[in-house]
């Protein structure tokens, strides 16, 4: 079945280093693959989205890459800040033609002063 | 910017009644809504996918006769919780997307946090 996976553990660093954050994915064959930001509470917030053949995206502080032979996607946020702390959630359309995304487990970034 | 605006964002309710969630696209027309659960520390499951002026399509394992989804407009969707009971107690949010734009990222509600009691 399909199947999405990121670190479940918390990943804490330090203010100003590159936070990186992996979603690994199975049984996929996706065309896009995007990354959401969830605040406690909240619902999740669009970050940025790449495409099967895109290797790389950027926006601001923020990278995503997207390697389908590895079927993996990393995030990456420069330059962090304690603003930064968040749940990252990485999210791929399911296999039917809906349109549905079906999301990762997210991981908390949390970034200390 | 697309705004989804979901109603209640809180709501305590004592087990055995029905409670109803509304989600709402406030700049945008949405064919398609999407309803999630989330439990503490885990990610969003699909529930259903709502289709305006259809029935929805409910994911494997989701009761439709106890998540009554009602998509009657362009821009409102809502979600019934009936017979609510202390295990139904969750955050619950909606999502939508601007209409013909299959692939383009979701919009999301900030959620409802239902409890029964």
């Amino acid at each position: 079945s399909q199947k999405i996976e990121q670190n479940s553990e918390a990943l804490n660093i330090q203010e100003g280093k590159t936070a990186t954050l992996t979603c690994n994915y199975t049984n996929y064959s996706p065309a896009y693959l995007q990354w959401y930001r969830q605040d406690p509470g909240r619902g999740p917030v669009f970050l940025l989205l790449i495409r099967e053949n895109e290797k790389e995206k950027r926006k601001e502080r923020l990278k995503v890459t997207f390697d389908t032979t590895l079927k993996q996607s990393l995030f990456h946020i420069t330059a962090s800040q304690p603003a930064d702390s968040a749940t990252y959630l990485c999210a791929l359309h399911g296999s039917s033609n809906t349109g549905k995304l079906i999301f990762g487990q997210g991981t908390t970034l949390q970034v200390k002063p | 910017g697309a705004v989804v605006s979901q109603h209640p964002s809180r709501v305590i309710c004592k087990s055995g009644t029905s409670v109803k969630i509304e989600c709402r696209s406030l700049d945008f027309q949405a064919t398609t809504m999407f309803w999630y659960r989330q439990f503490p520390k885990q990610s969003l499951m699909l529930m259903a996918t709502s289709n305006e002026g259809s029935k929805a399509t409910y994911e494997q394992g989701v009761e439709k006769d106890k998540f009554l989804i009602n998509h009657a407009s362009l821009t409102l969707s809502t979600l019934t919780v009936t017979s609510a009971h202390p295990e139904d107690s969750s955050f619950y949010i909606c999502s939508a997307r601007p209409a013909g734009s299959y692939n383009s990222p979701l919009h999301f509600g900030n959620g409802t946090r239902l409890t029964v009691t």
